[in-house]
């Protein structure tokens, strides 16, 4: 079965530091790979996708992710936190082969940022 | 104005009520989906819609039923709600042309059934 993992329920930062958060995808085939984040009380805004082409996604908000094909993973990275971003964030899948596959969504990681 | 609404916003209710949640858009898009979320699971998919006429079932459909009564509205309803149906409900919306079918969220509803 398809399943996206983000093995980090809670990732706590201090303000201006590095930011990495993982996301890993089991599928046979090459996926769309999404990441969205969703701040307290609102829905889900798209930050960055990858879909071909160069492996490393810029987004917004100064987020960008690689896609590792050999290692099924789409990690999010910010060289430096602010206090806004502090909010959930999902990775999700869309198997592109498979014609009215849906997204599979992560758990969801929740980012706090110290000040 | 925001591109998809949702409506309400906030409700509580009462074991066995029906409850209908709406959505609607203006993105033209043709695709729609109803999400509920819950805390470390992620979102999960009970019904999408591919245009009007389609409608199909997701991976926890049991105790909903939606309508799409045109392009832009896309309907929930919990014919007998109940407790562990409360969550927090996404609507999204996708469009065919984009090969990549990117969804685009709505603010959610957050429903608690007592």
């Amino acid at each position: 079965a398809q399943s996206v993992t983000q093995p980090d329920i809670h990732i706590t930062v201090s303000e201006g530091a590095s930011l990495e958060l993982r996301c890993n995808y089991s599928y046979g085939a090459t996926p769309y790979l999404f990441w969205y984040v969703q701040s307290p009380g609102q829905g889900l805004q798209l930050l960055l996708k990858y879909f071909s082409g160069d492996t490393l996604v810029q987004g917004i908000k100064g987020f960008e992710a690689e896609f590792k094909r050999s290692q099924s993973s789409f990690n999010l990275r910010k060289p430096s936190v602010h206090w806004s971003d502090a909010a959930e964030y999902f990775c999700a899948v869309i198997n592109r082969d498979n014609y009215g596959q849906n997204f599979v969504f992560g758990p969801g990681t929740r980012l706090s940022v110290l000040p | 104005d925001a591109d998809v609404t949702q409506t309400p916003r906030n409700r509580i209710t009462k074991t066995g009520k029906r409850i209908m949640l709406e959505c609607s858009q203006t993105k033209g898009h043709d695709r729609m989906y109803w999400y509920r979320q819950d805390p470390g699971l992620g979102l999960q998919l009970i019904y999408y819609s591919f245009d009007v006429k389609d409608i199909n079932k997701g991976e926890i459909s049991d105790g909903y039923s939606v309508s799409r009564q045109a392009q832009a509205k896309f309907s929930l309803s919990l014919e007998s709600a109940i407790p562990n149906q409360t969550a927090l409900y996404f609507c999204a919306t996708s469009d065919t042309r984009d090969f990549t079918d990117t969804q685009y969220f709505g603010p959610g509803t957050r429903l608690t059934v007592l």
